[in-house]
């Protein structure tokens, strides 16, 4: 079965800092991969996905994130981290032999200091 | 990007009651729905994935007579939380796909059961 794991639960940065979230899957094949963020008592908001092509992609809010199939990593990125970018981020994989049914990284926790 | 409207945000009921939450797609027709769950401070659990006109498949481990899934329309899904227990208290998310890959997520459900 595939998996998801997001090795880091809390992350802090200071604003203006740069920010890596890691994210690696566990799936024989190419997932469609994502990225959503949460803020507290909310629903998520898609940030970016990848389902093929460049390797490189852009979200919203300046993020960006790079598939490496040899790490089978999707690390999500942002050059400068804002107080507002203070969230819960999640890691999502749809494979495509489970219905398009998304599975969840456990997801990290982003606090941005002043 | 497409919207998915989720009410109620917060209900409060009391312990043997029941709560019917619903999940909307106001601009497209979801032809499947998601239901999820979120314990304070962790991901994502899937309960169960629903599709138009066809009764829901669920998780192992959800009890499939005490959360009721319907999903009659290709615009609306309701889940029902019956006779509810303090334990059921948690955040339920709802998401829904277009035949598409990607999912699009109501803002959540904060139920409380006293």
């Amino acid at each position: 079965a595939q998996s998801v794991t997001q090795p880091d639960i809390h992350i802090t940065v200071s604003e203006g800092a740069s920010l890596e979230l890691r994210c690696n899957y566990s799936y024989g094949a190419t997932p469609y991969l994502f990225w959503y963020v949460q803020s507290p008592g909310q629903g998520l908001q898609l940030l970016l996905k990848y389902f093929s092509g460049d390797t490189l992609v852009q979200g919203i809010k300046g993020f960006e994130a790079e598939f490496k199939r040899s790490q089978s990593s999707f690390n999500l990125r942002k050059p400068s981290v804002h107080w507002s970018d203070a969230a819960e981020y999640f890691c999502a994989v749809v494979t495509h032999n489970a219905g398009n049914m998304l599975t969840f990284g456990g997801g990290t926790r982003l606090m941005v200091k002043p | 990007g497409a919207v998915v409207s989720q009410h109620p945000s917060r209900v409060i009921c009391k312990s043997g009651t029941s709560v019917k939450i619903e999940c909307r797609s106001l601009d497209f027709q979801a032809t499947t729905m998601f239901w999820y769950r979120q314990f304070p401070k962790q991901s994502l659990m899937l309960m169960a994935t629903s599709n138009e006109g066809s009764k829901a498949t669920y998780e192992q481990g959800v009890e499939k007579d005490k959360f009721l899934i319907n999903h009659a329309s290709l615009t609306l899904s309701t889940l029902t939380v019956t006779s509810a227990h303090p334990e059921d208290s948690s955040f339920y998310i709802c998401s829904a796909i277009s035949g598409g890959t990607e999912a699009f997520f109501g803002q959540g459900t904060r139920l409380t059961v006293v």
